[in-house]
């Protein structure tokens, strides 16, 4: 069965560096999220994005994050500067495009450590 | 805008017993709802959707929801609570342009043997 994939599965990083999250989506999928949970708290929507674009960022998603489809099969979170309060797990997810009920199938996140 | 209320943190209950976690949506037009499950350090699994048709909403591995309007509400049910069940279940509402998902706080499942 088709799934989306994430790596690494834990990263740690010192406050200040930049960080690459990736994420694979299911193949025919075309729309891709990406969302965080701080330890303890709810899952939170960050970004959106559809046709190489981003297409609904939230007020987390400020000017340190940046999103990529570099190749057409990964699809890329990146923190510029990375803070404390950055330190999450951070989901990815997928849908087929086709209506606006599908499933979003999710990664297994990437648990991210700032020092 | 959209949100979702998830009334208990945590819910133990014991093997073979009937499962009841709680939520209460907010939304200014019908909404669509989901509960998704997160087995430990797994990701997101969706268990069921509800998306207008039937109210009630039949899922994966025994579980149900039903929509009620008149009470805002969408709790997920299980008639007899199985070991494997023991996990974190996520209420969660769909909504803005992109059908971005806004969860609720999650309840901790506990299943005593």
């Amino acid at each position: 069965e088709p799934e989306v994939t994430q790596t690494p599965s834990h990263q740690v990083t010192q406050m200040g560096q930049e960080v690459i999250l990736r994420c694979v989506p299911i193949s025919n999928h075309l729309y891709f999220y990406w969302y965080r949970q701080i330890l303890g708290q709810k899952v939170e929507f960050l970004v959106s994005f559809y046709n190489n674009e981003i297409s609904e960022k939230s007020e987390i998603f400020d000017d340190q994050f940046s999103v990529e489809r570099p190749d057409g099969s990964n699809f890329t979170l990146k923190i510029r500067s990375t803070k404390l309060e950055d330190s999450a797990m951070y989901f990815c997810a997928s849908r087929e495009a086709r209506g606006g009920f599908n499933e979003q199938f999710f990664g297994p996140g990437t648990r991210l450590t700032v020092l | 805008a959209q949100s979702v209320t998830q009334l208990d943190s945590h819910v133990s209950v014991s093997e073979g017993t009937p499962v009841l976690l709680r939520c209460n949506y907010s939304s200014s037009y019908s909404p669509s709802l989901f509960w998704y499950v997160q087995h430990p350090n797994k990701g997101l699994q969706l268990l069921l959707k509800y998306t207008s048709a039937a109210t009630l909403v039949k899922g994966i591995n025994g579980f149900e929801a039903e929509f009620k309007k008149s009470e805002t509400s969408f709790h997920l049910t299980k008639p007899s609570a199985h070991m494997s069940d023991a996990a974190e279940y996520f209420c969660v509402v769909s909504g803005g342009a992109t059908n971005k998902l806004i969860f609720g706080t999650g309840t901790l499942l506990a299943v005593q043997p």
